[in-house]
This record gives structure tokens, C-alpha cells and sequence, in this order.
């Protein structure tokens, strides 16, 4: 069976920019979760989705959004990139996002901003 | 707010040594899962155990050992006989319930970065 998967796996991008990236989960998987890692840093939450509705968002800008769609996968979107963006973005999925549920980490997408 | 303390950043062995990596957490809830996880050089975030509040036993797989102590809040990872493919880093965390009923989100250490050298 195939784990999480995420696209693209490298990004760079200058100042002002939008990005997206996306994540599929593993089959049967109903929520995704994002983190950043910042080089040298633990992961930090960024949303969780279930069932395509936000469940909770951890402490970052209006400039970072997130949608699920009816298949599961999701997308994270960031506006006005800014230097501090620069991050691996790491997506998880559980079968429905509660503290029993393992989550399965994808292989992230590095995210570079000039 | 919950957080979680990993107090070693770097820890360098040589092989077969055996190696132990502090957690430390802090948290109001009275259920709560503690995890670690590895990352390889990849990236990629490898699951490799997870222990809820109300279980303190001791647990060995392998080469891995737990010691999960909530007297004082620790949770310490323990590798006998490093090896080289052991290098990489660390992280311990910790559930933590969202606002919204059942979600939840974890809580990392700043990571221990493991080198197993030959």
C-alpha cells in the first residue's frame, strides 16, 4: 500500500509569492494534518482536517490556508511568502485524527524562499 | 500550553555503544499519548512507538527500549548497541487535544540528533 504522499518535493520561491502544496494520504485515511519544520527544529502543527473540515489551527498568519477535498487528499496554501517560510512542510495522515490514531508522516516538501 | 523538552541536542557514540535520549513533558491533561519519532537524513518522519498516560510499563523492541516514568514526566529512549544506521534525529512528543471535538495535534521536542560513528 502506498504511505503519504506529498508534491512537490522541492520548491523555491522568491519573496511575495503564493505556493501550494499538496498531500495525498493513505487509503482509508479520512484526516491530514500539516507541520513546519524549520532547519534545526522540531515540527510544529500548523491544521488539522477531517472529513474536509478544519478541526484546528495552530499558531500561524491568516497567510497560511489549508482546504481537504471529498477524496482525502489536501492542499496547503501560503501567501506572501516571506524569508521565514523557508521550511520542510510535512503532512500526516490518520484514519480520523484522534489522539489513539498513529499518524503517518509523508516525506515533505522543502520550501525555499529568496 | 503543553511542551515538550528534549535537553540534549547532538549526541555522538561510537558503534555498539548504547545510547539514552531524555524527554521531558509538561501537560495538563490526564490522558495523553507520548510518541517518538526518527528522522533520517530524508526527512521523512519514521513512527516508532507510542505510549498512552495510563500505561508506565516498561517496553523493549530490539535494539529499543522506554522508560516512561510519569512521576516525573519522562519518557527516555534507550539504544543498546548502536549502529551506524541508527544516526539521525530524534523526537519526542506529545498528544494534545484540539479545540474541536476528537481532533488532536502533536507537540515535538526541538529533536536529539543522533551520530553513530564506525
Amino acid at each position: 500500500d502506498a504511505g503519504v504522499t506529498q508534491s512537490p518535493t522541492h520548491l523555491i520561491k522568491t519573496r511575495g509569492q503564493h505556493v501550494t502544496l499538496r498531500c495525498s494520504p493513505i487509503s482509508g485515511h479520512k484526516s491530514v494534518s500539516w507541520y513546519q519544520q524549520v532547519l534545526g527544529q522540531g515540527p510544529q502543527f500548523i491544521f488539522q482536517y477531517y472529513e474536509k473540515e478544519e478541526r484546528g489551527r495552530g499558531n500561524f498568519p491568516d497567510r497560511f490556508s489549508a482546504r481537504q477535498f471529498p477524496n482525502y487528499s489536501s492542499e496547503l496554501n501560503v501567501n506572501a511568502l516571506l524569508l521565514g517560510d523557508s521550511a520542510l512542510y510535512l503532512c500526516a495522515s490518520s484514519l480520523a485524527g484522534r489522539s489513539v490514531d498513529e499518524q503517518f508522516f509523508g516525506p515533505g516538501t522543502r520550501l525555499t524562499v529568496l | 500550553a503543553q511542551k515538550v523538552t528534549q535537553a540534549q541536542t547532538e549526541i555522538s557514540v561510537v558503534e555498539k555503544e548504547d545510547v539514552t535520549l531524555d524527554c521531558v513533558y509538561e501537560t495538563r491533561d490526564t490522558t495523553y499519548y507520548l510518541f517518538w519519532y526518527k528522522q533520517p537524513p530524508s526527512g521523512e518522519l519514521v513512527f516508532l512507538i507510542r505510549r498512552n498516560s495510563f500505561d508506565e510499563q516498561n517496553e523493549i523492541s530490539g535494539r529499543y527500549s522506554w522508560n516512561f516514568q510519569k512521576s516525573t514526566s519522562s519518557f527516555n529512549f534507550t539504544i543498546t548497541a548502536s549502529q551506524v544506521v541508527d544516526s539521525a534525529v530524534y523526537f519526542c512528543a506529545l498528544s494534545e487535544p484540539l479545540i474541536k471535538a476528537a481532533g488532536n495535534k502533536l507537540t515535538f521536542g526541538g529533536g536529539t540528533r543522533v551520530l553513530v560513528k564506525p
